[in-house]
């Protein structure tokens, strides 16, 4: 059974520090690693697709990093803002090219 | 690209009605996926379609849920008799169909059984 888990299942920020969390899953018949940023009463909207082991991406003041030899991945948050709350969702995607979906870390950043 | 497009947005409707949620997917994207998310469980992976085929729909809750995908631009997913347990949002997602390509969603429908 293919698992991906996400740490912790919730984070409380507060407003300019940075933080970071984590996404594992299987390390074998590895295709691609996808991050979405869930805002609430939105749709998923995603932030990096990774496929790369040692890949890391950016996007303004949120970067991430792979791990594929050992199954995780890291999304980090610099100076985190407001607008930075949401669930962070990751998905696994193995070589049948379907995703299996993380449970989420809901992150709430305190002003 | 106007993205993702799923109507109705908001459905409300009585115990035992037939629901049918609309889906448009991006031009171009060869898959598509149906997906619930309810408090419970999160974003649940209900069928997906590539090349308008049904590939896996294992996440279909029981037979009163079908999809159908007639043509490259447009699904369906229906529910009959509609139950109070159904009620959630709906969000159909697009993507080409390589490891590298996100899915896009759409707003998804917010269903509602009374």
């Amino acid at each position: 059974i293919l698992n991906v888990e996400q740490s912790p299942q919730s984070l409380h920020v507060q407003e300019g520090d940075s933080t970071n969390f984590t996404c594992s899953f299987p390390s074998s018949n590895f295709y691609a690693l996808h991050w979405y940023r869930w805002e609430t009463a939105k749709s998923p909207e995603a932030l990096f697709v990774m496929t790369l082991n040692g890949d890391e991406k950016k996007k303004g003041r949120i970067s991430a990093t792979l791990n594929t030899k050992e199954g995780y991945s890291y999304l980090y948050i610099k100076g985190s803002q407001p607008e930075d709350s949401a669930t962070y969702l990751c998905a696994f995607m193995g070589s049948n090219y379907q995703l299996i979906w993380g449970a989420g870390t809901k992150l709430i950043i305190k002003p | 690209d106007a993205g993702v497009i799923q109507s109705p947005r908001h459905e409300v409707t009585e115990m035992g009605q037939e629901v049918t949620l609309r889906c448009k997917p991006i031009s171009g994207h060869n898959s598509l996926f149906w997906y619930r998310q309810t408090m419970m469980r999160g974003l649940e992976l209900l069928i997906y379609f590539n090349n308008n085929v049904p590939i896996d729909d294992s996440g279909m809750p029981e037979d009163r849920f079908s999809a159908k995908m007639p043509n490259a631009s447009f699904s369906t997913l229906k529910i009959q008799p509609s139950e109070p347990r159904d009620s959630a949002v709906y969000f159909c997602a697009s993507s080409q169909r390589q490891a590298a390509m996100p899915q896009h969603f759409g707003d998804g429908t917010r269903l509602s059984i009374l």
